[in-house]
């Protein structure tokens, strides 16, 4: 199974909602990341996780909680957005490599949840 | 800002052309790798190549790596109109950990 899941695929909320955005991975992948995606732009790396513990937060806003459960298993919680951060939020994942603490190897993307805020 | 420039940003050939983009960088990296994206999906891999290495091969894809000039190019010979896609190269930073910077991105359009 080569494949990274992402549920749901759209989602729409208020900005007092809140909602969990969720990845799956079976390649045994010990490196899971979130990125935010605008129209037009490149993805931008808000989170990653090796071996289930945080490794990087890009200084991204508390209104985003992520959160890894196992190493197949990687939430993004959503709380008190506002508009502008409705975008595409992309999951990935990596093997660690040979040096444990590094991953120098390509990611596996999955397909995305857009994401509306209004 | 680490992000780099793509060029060109948008690219328009006709199907059977040779399509080829470049990417350039500021800070000193492990490897580069070059993504597809379809319109508003999820990103698919398409070659690594790692800071000691000058050129790659896959299919139709030819990518090089000049480490001194800090640019890469990523060649696709005899398009088709599924290449149709934005291209974005990724920077993997010498700096250990897992971060990876995407470039803006070329936008490639193949007409059939």
């Amino acid at each position: 199974d080569t494949e990274v899941t992402q549920t749901p695929k759209h989602l729409v909320m208020g900005m007092t909602n809140k909602k969990s955005l969720k990845c799956e991975q079976h390649m045994g992948h010990r490196a899971m990341y979130w990125y935010k995606q605008k129209a037009k732009k490149p993805p931008e790396l808000m989170f990653v996780y090796s071996y289930e513990k945080l490794s990087i937060n890009e200084s991204v806003p508390s209104r985003f909680s992520p959160e890894c459960p196992n190493s197949s298993l990687l939430n993004l919680h959503l709380h008190a957005l506002q508009p502008e951060d409705s975008a595409l939020y992309l999951c990935a994942s990596s093997h660690p490599g040979m040096r444990r603490g590094s991953s120098y190897n390509e990611q596996f993307f999955g397909p995305g949840t857009r994401l509306t805020v209004l | 800002s680490q992000q780099g420039e793509e060029d060109p940003q948008a690219l328009s050939i006709q199907e059977g052309e040779n399509a080829t983009m470049n990417c350039s960088y500021k800070t000193s990296i492990n490897n580069l790798q070059w993504y597809r994206q379809n319109s508003g999906r999820g990103l698919v891999h398409l070659i690594l190549i790692r800071s000691n290495e000058r050129e790659k091969h896959s299919g139709r894809l030819r990518v090089t790596l000049d480490t001194s000039k800090k640019s890469s190019s990523l060649l696709i010979t005899a398009s088709r109109a599924a290449d149709t896609a934005s291209y974005f190269c990724a920077r993997a930073l010498d700096t250990g950990g897992f971060k990876t910077i995407f470039g803006a991105g070329t936008r490639l359009f193949v007409k059939a």
